[in-house]
C-alpha cells in the first residue's frame, strides 16, 4: 500500500503571503490518481485538487498542484483569510481498491 | 447540486452494530458513473476510506482490507440511498464517519457523524 508523507506538519505564515505544502508517496504513481483537499475545523474535507494539478470547481486560481512520480505540490500564491485549514493529499489505486490519505498540513496564521 | 445526509446512532456499545444510512439527493445512487464510499476521521487513524459501492449494469462492494471481514454497504434503490453497517466494533472504531461520492477523489462529502464506541 502506498504511503503518503506530508510536510511539514504545520506552517505558520501570514495572510498574503505564499504556502508551498508537500506530499510525498512511498512509491512513484500515476499524477492522475492524486488529490488535495481542504479541511476547516468541525467540516468534512473539500476537494481543492484533482488528478495533481486540476482545480476543482469553485476552487479559486491562487491554488495550484504539480508534480510527478514520489513528489507533489500544492501552492497557495497568496494566502487569503479563509485558506487557513488543514490540507490533505490522497491517493487511489485499484486493484486492490485503496483510497489512502496523507496526515495533513495545517496552515495556521503567524 | 448533490447533497448528501448522514443519519445514525451516535453511540454504539462494543462488540455491537455499527450502523449509518446516508441519503443522496441531486443525483442516484444507481448512476452508472458515480461510486457512493464510506469514510472515517480519528485522531489515531487520521482520515481512512472504509469502502464503496457503485452500479456498473450490476451492484459492485469494494472494501479496505483493514474492515473488510467487518463491513457492509447496500444500496437502496427505493429510498435513494446507502447504508454503512461495521459489525463487533471496539473503542478503536470511535470516529467521524463520512459518506462521500466520488471515484478516483470525493467531489461531494456528508456533514459527517461521530460515532463513539462506549459501553
Amino acid at each position: 500500500e502506498i504511503v503518503l508523507t506530508q510536510s511539514p506538519g504545520t506552517l505558520s505564515l501570514s495572510p498574503g503571503e505564499r504556502a508551498t505544502l508537500s506530499c510525498r508517496a512511498s512509491q512513484s504513481v500515476r499524477s492522475t490518481y492524486i488529490a488535495w483537499y481542504q479541511q476547516k475545523p468541525g467540516q468534512a474535507p473539500r476537494i481543492v485538487v484533482s488528478g495533481a494539478s486540476n482545480r476543482a470547481t469553485g476552487i479559486p486560481d491562487r491554488f495550484s498542484g504539480s508534480g510527478s512520480g514520489t513528489d507533489f505540490t500544492l501552492t497557495i500564491s497568496r494566502l487569503e483569510p479563509e485558506d487557513f485549514a488543514v490540507y490533505y493529499c490522497q491517493h487511489h489505486e485499484n486493484p486492490p481498491p485503496s483510497w489512502t490519505f496523507g496526515q495533513g498540513t495545517k496552515v495556521d496564521i503567524k | 447540486q448533490v447533497q448528501l445526509q448522514q443519519s445514525g446512532p451516535g453511540l454504539v456499545k462494543p462488540s455491537q452494530t455499527l450502523s449509518l444510512t446516508c441519503a443522496i439527493s441531486g443525483d442516484s445512487v444507481s448512476s452508472n458513473t458515480a461510486a457512493w464510499n464510506w469514510i472515517r476521521q480519528s485522531p489515531s487513524r487520521g482520515l481512512e476510506w472504509l469502502g464503496r459501492t457503485f452500479y456498473r449494469s450490476r451492484w459492485y462492494n469494494e472494501y479496505a482490507e483493514s474492515v473488510k471481514s467487518r463491513i457492509t454497504i447496500n444500496p437502496d434503490t427505493s429510498k435513494n440511498h446507502f447504508s454503512l453497517q461495521l459489525n463487533s466494533v471496539t473503542p478503536e472504531d470511535t470516529a467521524v464517519y463520512y459518506c462521500a461520492r466520488g471515484g478516483g477523489n470525493f467531489d461531494h462529502w456528508g456533514l459527517g457523524s461521530l460515532v463513539t464506541v462506549s459501553s
